[in-house]
């Protein structure tokens, strides 16, 4: 059972806008720490998407976006697109286990 | 150009032990953590383990602590993975990753080396 929870699934029509949830808990996004988003394309490594809860690297579409509040966040990819078919996961520190978590990966399909 | 290389998996049997190996290019390979995080067939991914720059900390999920131990050549720009008393459930593909910063994210990963335990 993963510590940061996030829906299985979600899906959306091609230009639509979907969120991803990532809860979390107050040793771990509530006590501060950033929180991190990568996509995971099948076959392939994870690829950071969002660093620090709300920062994109260079190279990734500006229509992917990250948000952050009290122990939860959320990823929104507006203008959902075929090729954003993948995996999704998130991942902080816990202050409790003194470890890096991860979220327990959400699929993403384009309708 | 970051570049890490991930080698050293295969197919050993439950108790047997087997040491995984990343080797880093296009970074001060000393300024940077690194991490192993591992992924069971079909399953999300899991962080296992993370070394400071120096080598000098250390740190490591439950479900392998006193079982692997992870170092560091900054000599020869390579990270490892020493795996001893292996289980079934250490079965995964296991990818060494850059660390941005100490408890940030993970900027660069690995190509990722399968590790099967089974008799």
């Amino acid at each position: 059972q993963s510590v940061l929870t996030q829906p299985p699934s979600v899906s959306g029509a091609p230009g639509q806008r979907v969120t991803i949830s990532c809860t979390g808990s107050s040793s771990n996004i509530g006590a501060g720490y950033g929180v991190h988003w990568y996509q995971q394309l099948p076959g392939t490594a994870p690829k950071v998407l969002i660093y620090g809860n709300n920062n994109r690297p260079s190279g990734v579409p500006d229509r992917f976006s990250g948000s952050k509040s009290g122990t939860s966040a959320s990823l929104a990819i507006i203008g959902l697109q075929a090729e954003d078919e993948a995996d999704y996961y998130c991942q902080s520190y816990d202050s409790s286990l003194s470890g890096y978590v991860f979220g327990s990966g959400t699929k993403v399909t384009a309708l | 150009e970051v570049q890490l290389v991930d080698s050293g998996g295969g197919l050993v049997q439950p108790g047997g032990s087997l040491r995984l190996s990343c080797a880093a290019s296009g970074f001060t390979f000393i300024n940077y953590a690194l991490s192993w995080v591992r992924q069971a067939p079909g399953k999300g991914l899991e962080w296992v383990s993370s070394i400071s720059g120096n080598g000098g900390n250390t740190f490591y999920a439950d479900s392998v602590k006193g079982r692997f131990t992870i170092s560091r050549d900054n000599s020869k720009n390579t990270l490892h993975l020493q795996m001893n008393g292996l289980r079934a459930e250490d079965t995964a593909v296991y990818y060494c990753a850059k660390l941005m910063t100490w408890l940030g994210s993970h900027d660069s990963w690995g190509q990722g080396t399968l590790v099967a335990v089974s008799s």
